[in-house]
């Protein structure tokens, strides 16, 4: 399965600022994903990067506030904009099979977290 | 994608059988049973998945009703290291599907 390495592991910032969180896998993946899990919450799912188009929201999620670019099959950027307290949250990155793998997935892959703490 | 229930938390003995349920009912034919796993501090990691029959890999087995409308996920011999929030997920196995994360059940393995 795939390698996640996602940047920053954390972060405290300024409200108002906004942080760009970078996710790169070992390997070309068919799907990316980003989730946030608020303090003592589970996960939701935020949107999916789309490789070369905008990405597709879930609701109450919206591009102003939470840009993502997927430029290649390997990396995705989501960036957390115009910061105010509420946005403290671990942010995740997830992927599914790598492209050799697919259709059959062994489960997705998730990355560490970016815990993220807004002053 | 189908709902799921779990207990909200569990205990279980180290060195025991750690015997998660999880209840989907409205689970669809070509639906598959995903368990996750999440440490604190740490990213979800997958455990096992299964569509119709019994599974079993290296870190779990995950018992699937014949209705399909629940499922266990069993851990053999629960350590102090498997303390962690269990995810029952359903979802379709076609690789352009994300996960949708209920609340899962918190299990504390207890020296």
């Amino acid at each position: 399965s795939a390698v996640i390495s996602q940047k920053p592991s954390r972060d405290i910032c300024q409200r108002g600022t906004s942080l760009t969180i970078q996710c790169q896998v070992d390997s070309q993946v068919t799907m990316m994903f980003w989730y946030r899990q608020q303090p003592g919450q589970s996960l939701t799912l935020i949107a999916t990067a789309n490789q070369g188009s905008e990405a597709t929201y879930e609701s109450g999620f919206v591009i102003d506030k939470f840009p993502i670019s997927r430029p290649n099959l390997t990396f995705s950027t989501l960036t957390v904009s115009n910061m105010s307290p509420e946005d403290s949250s671990i942010y995740l990155c997830s992927v599914t099979g790598t492209t050799s793998e697919y259709p059959r997935n062994y489960g997705y892959t998730f990355g560490s977290g970016t815990r993220l703490t807004v002053v | 994608d189908a709902k799921t229930t779990q207990p909200t938390s569990m205990d279980c003995a180290e060195g025991r059988a750690a015997n998660l349920p999880c209840n989907h009912s409205t689970i669809s034919g070509n639906e598959y049973v995903y368990w996750y796993r999440q440490i604190h501090s740490q990213g979800p990691q997958y455990i096992i998945h299964g569509l119709k029959n019994n599974e079993t890999n290296e870190m779990a087995s995950l018992i699937i009703t014949e209705d399909r409308k629940s499922s266990t996920l069993i851990l053999p011999h629960a350590t102090l290291r498997d303390t962690a929030v269990y995810y029952c997920i359903v979802s379709l196995q076609t690789g352009a599907n994300n996960l949708f994360f209920g609340t899962g059940t918190r299990l504390t393995v207890i020296p």
